[in-house]
């Protein structure tokens, strides 16, 4: 079974609207993270964002914020106010403790296209 | 600017060749992982290295070696080299050994073709 999927595999938003980039994970492990990511066209994979298994509060970084449903084991990236820079494919990644040896399971992405 | 620098950016290489990708972490971090990404795979851990001692393993050809050294920097060598290596290949460091909290910060990536 898939560990990470995101459901999306493109996505196009007008610019300025708020989008959502789906993730739902699968792990029967308390502690875990979650990461999302940024791979623009130059190639890149940038940082975005982190949530921890345990954390309560929905994780934010400026215009990114996580909408983390526990239960429902989702973990959405939320951009707000997106811009023609957002354009970029998105990666949801996961980190699980136990036997995993902590490596990063990736899902295979979402391509956002932010329209003027 | 992630802070984890890649050596070259491009390579242009023949089939049967080996060559050398470099890796420098941030400054500070510990653990270096090496990504393979290439368009049918997704991307694709290869190893990592803490403190100068291999830490995982993940799909890494026996093709493909890769090692720490004192300066905390890293290579991966790959040798014999097929049309299907050609891929992009990723360094990321992280400051500890790896913790489900733990962020890896990427370097830019180094573009592979085998020709």
């Amino acid at each position: 079974a898939q560990k990470i999927t995101q459901t999306q595999p493109g996505m196009f938003v007008q610019e300025k609207e708020a989008v959502t980039l789906d993730c739902t994970y699968d792990t029967s492990d308390q502690s875990y993270g979650l990461f999302w990511y940024k791979q623009p066209s130059s190639g890149e994979m940038i940082f975005l964002i982190y949530q921890g298994s345990y954390d309560e509060q929905n994780a934010t970084e400026g215009r990114y914020s996580l909408n983390f449903q526990k239960a429902r084991k989702s973990a959405n990236l939320v951009i707000s106010a997106s811009q023609l820079g957002d354009s970029a494919m998105y990666f949801c990644a996961m980190r699980e403790g136990g036997d995993s040896n902590y490596q990063l399971i990736w899902g295979a992405g979402t391509k956002l296209i932010i329209k003027p | 600017d992630s802070g984890v620098t890649q050596t070259p950016k491009h390579l242009i290489t023949a089939t049967g060749q080996r060559v050398t990708l470099r890796c420098s972490p941030r400054s500070g971090d510990l653990s270096v992982y090496w990504y393979q990404q290439s368009l049918d795979q997704g991307l694709q851990f290869l190893i990592q290295y803490y403190n100068g001692e291999e830490r995982a393993k993940g799909n890494i050809l026996e093709r493909f070696s890769a090692q720490q050294f004192p300066d905390l920097h890293s290579e991966l060598n790959l040798s014999s080299l097929e049309l299907g290596d050609s891929a992009l290949y990723f360094c990321a460091s992280s400051v500890g050994s790896g913790g489900t909290q733990e962020t890896q910060y990427f370097g830019p990536g180094t573009r592979l073709l085998v020709l």
